[in-house]
């Protein structure tokens, strides 16, 4: 079956401007998660959704949202960008929401800001 | 919150060689995962193991719960073997749960 998709793949922005990251899960899967993995801080949490409800959310500024449809697929909201912003934002989706499900990753969004 | 702790941080291989990569958590786990992430990005499921031991083909994995480690051998590595591992640690419950990374081995296998 096909696996996690990410779109788009790669995106430049300018700082102030925001982006929309969209996240398709395995079929079937009903939990999507995000991350941001940079050199220095390496991968983080975002947020988690589950049945179209965040069941959890990391340590991040308000600038960064999302939402889950009644498909599953998910999208996530960064906005008035910071060069700071810059990072692979992946998605993982799981079966199971919270404790106990296996992760699948998509190939990420690679997101630049200047 | 846990601190996921991996070592080596750094490896490099000579084709064929054995190695034995490490992760240590500071607090009980509900899960763990091995990823292996592709020059690309792409994080690929390695092992998906709490507990116990598992073998898929050269790499096989072992989680010692108790004692709050994990290990993840390669058997004759092979260039492709290169990437970054991580390993990810599931701790709390319900709406508490997250995911942990650790701050992963780059592994470089050469010729």
């Amino acid at each position: 079956k096909a696996g996690v998709t990410q779109t788009p793949r790669y995106l430049i922005k300018t700082r102030g401007q925001q982006v929309t990251l969209s996240c398709s899960p395995i079929s079937g899967h009903r939990s999507v998660s995000w991350y941001q993995q940079t050199p220095g801080q390496g991968l983080q949490f975002l947020f988690e959704y589950f049945s179209e409800t965040q069941r959890n959310k990391g340590n991040f500024p308000g600038r960064f949202s999302g939402r889950q449809f009644s498909n599953s697929r998910s999208e996530m909201n960064v906005s008035t960008l910071e060069l700071g912003d810059s990072a692979l934002y992946l998605c993982a989706s799981s079966s199971l929401g919270g404790a106990g499900g296996e992760l699948f990753f998509g190939e990420g969004s690679r997101l630049t800001v200047l | 919150g846990i601190q996921v702790e991996q070592s080596p941080p750094d490896l490099i291989l000579q084709e064929g060689a054995n190695s034995t990569l490490r992760c240590n958590f500071s607090d009980s786990v509900n899960n763990l995962q091995w990823f292996h992430q592709n020059p690309w990005g792409q994080l690929i499921n390695l092992f998906y193991i709490p507990s116990g031991t598992k073998q898929n083909g050269r790499l096989s994995a072992t989680t010692v719960a108790t004692e709050r480690y994990s290990l993840l051998y390669i058997s004759s590595s092979q260039t492709t073997d290169s990437g970054v591992y991580f390993c990810a640690v599931e701790s709390g419950t319900g709406t508490a749960s997250k995911l942990t990374f650790g701050t992963g081995t780059r592994l470089q296998v050469t010729l």
